[in-house]
């Protein structure tokens, strides 16, 4: 298995709702990340979890909550979010080893509307 | 944070020329990474550079990593409509975990 899968595809979801974005792997990868991606735009990085434990928050806002409950397994819980955070979200996985990223696999990406 | 420039923003070529992608930056890199994305789609990893002056093929694609790991450039040779897509580079400083960032992109398009 060489995909990083992410659900759901689409969410539209209101300022006052709860909702959350899953990811999972099953490569082995022990360094998982959320990465956010507006239209014409590159990726900008949110959150780093290396064995589970979360390593780097690029000052992301708390209306952003990732998790890492295991090794395959990524959430971002998403609580009065904006318009401004409509975006796709993308969810990534790498072999880390000292720090050193051998390269990312993507999933195919939240694409999430703030209404 | 860290700067990585890269040039163009957009490029359109006409099926069959050639396509170069440069990025630029202001500080030490220990590697670099490339990826494509195609339109509607996510990021696909390319290729990594790690050594300084590297040079990697891939059939159609040659990758550079400058001798001072400052700079790298992606060159496609005789363009097809399936290289149409946003190519970015990535790279990381030396010696930091936290510097990890996207260039900016180059948009390419490929008229047939």
């Amino acid at each position: 298995d060489t995909e990083v899968t992410q659900t759901p595809k689409h969410l539209v979801m209101g300022m006052t709702n709860k909702k959350s974005l899953k990811c999972e792997q099953h490569m082995g990868h022990r360094a998982m990340y959320w990465y956010k991606q507006k239209a014409k735009k590159p990726p900008e990085l949110m959150f780093v979890y290396s064995y589970e434990k979360l390593s780097i928050n690029e000052s992301v806002p708390s209306r952003f909550s990732p998790e890492c409950p295991n090794s395959s397994l990524l959430n971002l819980h998403l609580h009065a979010l904006q318009p401004e955070d409509s975006a796709l979200y993308l969810c990534a996985s790498s072999h880390l080893m000292d720090s050193f990223n051998y390269g990312y696999t993507f999933g195919s990406g939240t694409r999430l509307t703030v209404v | 944070g860290q700067q990585v420039m890269q040039i163009p923003q957009y490029q359109h070529v006409q099926e069959g020329e050639d396509f170069t992608t440069y990025c630029n930056s202001s500080t030490t890199l220990s590697n670099i990474q490339w990826y494509k994305q195609r339109p509607g789609g996510h990021p696909v990893f390319l290729i990594q550079l790690v050594k300084s002056g590297e040079v990697k093929k891939q059939k159609r694609l040659t990758f550079q990593f400058g001798e001072a790991k400052k700079n790298s450039s992606l060159h496609i040779t005789a363009t097809q409509t399936t290289d149409v897509g946003t190519y970015f580079c990535w790279g990381k400083t030396s010696g930091s975990a936290r510097q990890l960032t996207f260039g900016s992109g180059t948009q390419l398009t490929v008229l047939p």
